[in-house]
């Protein structure tokens, strides 16, 4: 069984401020992992994804997360925070590619 | 890029009324659809998977007799919401399985709002 617990529902930060986006998964398999961003009425876009190899994947937009397989955990980071990055982040894990299991989200509100 | 259309993007019914909502790969087949449902501030909760050419398989709790799901060809998929009800509201998205860059990958459209009166 496979499921994601993103820590913080809503998170705030100020503009050029670090952004911190946390992402916890249990996965009976190694697992591939997805931060998705998420604007007002569109669909998800991808962020960036671990499949194998270099556990720091660097992203769009300045965006990058690190898998600590010790710490079952796939958090977000940009070290500097652009008011167009407001949105809604979901994280996500497959073991398959195939079926995804998503994380209630986590909205980011970037303060000027 | 992997590119997914859905169409409408948004429609507004008449309870009771049935309502097509269509799910296109633009240049890649997707040998398997899936369609979430997305309620207000909330995460995404996959209803089901649809394969082409075979019957869509259901997560536990979706009526499938009320989402009619057709996977009619490699770059089609359709969710038909019969008889909609003021509860049936929602965001919804498909998302297109392709091969990308070794693993099995999914796209997403950008989703269809929903509303029922």
């Amino acid at each position: 069984a496979q499921s994601v617990t993103q820590l913080g529902s809503h998170v705030s930060v100020s503009e050029g401020a670090l952004v911190l986006l946390r992402c916890n998964y249990s996965s009976s398999v190694p697992p591939y992992l997805f931060w998705y961003v998420q604007y007002p009425n569109q669909g998800l876009q991808l962020l960036l994804k671990y499949t194998t190899g270099a556990t720091l994947v660097k992203g769009i937009n300045g965006f990058e997360a690190e898998f600590k397989k010790s710490e079952t955990s796939f958090h977000l980071t940009k070290p500097s925070a652009h008011m167009s990055d407001a949105a809604e982040y979901f994280c996500a894990v497959s073991s398959t590619g195939n079926q995804f299991y998503f994380g209630t989200g986590t909205s980011l509100t970037v303060i000027p | 890029g992997a590119v997914v259309s859905q169409h409408p993007s948004w429609v507004i019914c008449k309870s009771g009324t049935s309502v097509k909502i269509e799910c296109r790969s633009l240049d890649f087949q997707a040998t398997t659809m899936f369609w979430y449902r997305q309620f207000p501030k909330q995460s995404l909760m996959l209803m089901a998977t649809s394969n082409e050419g075979s019957k869509a398989t259901y997560e536990q709790g979706v009526e499938k007799d009320k989402f009619l799901i057709n996977h009619a060809s490699l770059t089609l998929s359709t969710l038909t919401v019969t008889s909609a009800h003021p509860e049936d509201s929602s965001f919804y998205i498909c998302s297109a399985g392709g091969q990308g860059r070794g693993i099995y990958e999914q796209y997403f459209g950008p989703g269809t709002r929903l509303t029922v009166t």
